[in-house]
């Protein structure tokens, strides 16, 4: 869905560097996720947003953080990255019909890191 | 705590025959249960989704069942064909103080062998 985008797509870097992964989407959606998949594990929820002021973590927060620089944009940083952080990690966004607690989510492509 | 199994991890069938993904969830309050195929290399996509309020919902070859009581839903794809072999992923919204989460399962892995 070329409505939702990630840079960069491919990243690889050694430990201990700071990285920060961005999403863009033009859906005007309030809502946006950051996701890590790893092999066999499905997709993990790193940390979400339902509006430009609200931050919430996800599972798996520890070694993250992220940024809500406008409602278009919402971005993962990795303070100190570890080899065991290398992953697929999805940016998504949804936008609830008014009464309803959850609707569909919009994957971008997705970033490729690799921690060396 | 809150979660959502998903078996089996792999499936193989053979062209044309039936594919059944079973997930179970432990929060009552869920009440919206999406299924998300991923093809090699691609982006999940959403192929369809049921709400508490109904029991069974269908879009051509692939179906989706709840029941609300076991607290488990089934994705079910009749006359496979080789385009079905993805990654296929169930997912149930656990509810928080902090907000609506969706939890994911593991993933099947299925493979249309012709």
């Amino acid at each position: 869905d070329a409505d939702v985008t990630q840079t960069p797509r491919n990243r690889i870097t050694k430990t201990g560097k700071r990285i920060m992964l961005e999403c863009s989407q033009t859906k005007g959606h309030d809502r946006m996720y950051w996701y890590r998949q790893d092999p066999g594990l499905g997709l993990q929820l790193i940390y979400y947003s339902f509006d430009v002021k609200d931050i919430n973590k996800g599972e798996i927060s520890d070694g993250y953080s992220v940024s809500r620089q406008a409602q278009a944009k919402f971005s993962l940083s990795l303070e100190s990255a570890i080899p065991n952080q290398t992953a697929l990690y999805f940016c998504a966004t949804s936008d609830p019909p008014g009464g309803t607690i959850d609707d569909e989510q919009y994957f971008g492509p997705g970033t490729r890191l690799t921690v060396t | 705590g809150e979660n959502v199994e998903q078996h089996p991890s792999t499936l193989s069938v053979q062209e044309g025959d039936s594919a059944v993904i079973k997930c179970t969830y432990s929060d009552s309050a869920s009440n919206y249960f999406p299924w998300y195929k991923q093809e090699l290399g691609k982006r999940p996509q959403l192929i369809i989704d049921i709400r508490s309020n109904v029991g069974e919902k269908k879009d051509q070859r692939i179906a989706v069942t709840l029941n609300k009581t076991a607290k488990h839903f089934s994705l079910h794809i009749t006359e496979t064909q080789p385009e079905d072999s993805a990654v296929y992923f169930c997912a149930a919204p656990i509810l928080t103080g902090g907000g609506n989460k969706l939890t994911f399962g593991t993933g099947t892995q299925l493979k249309v062998e012709l």
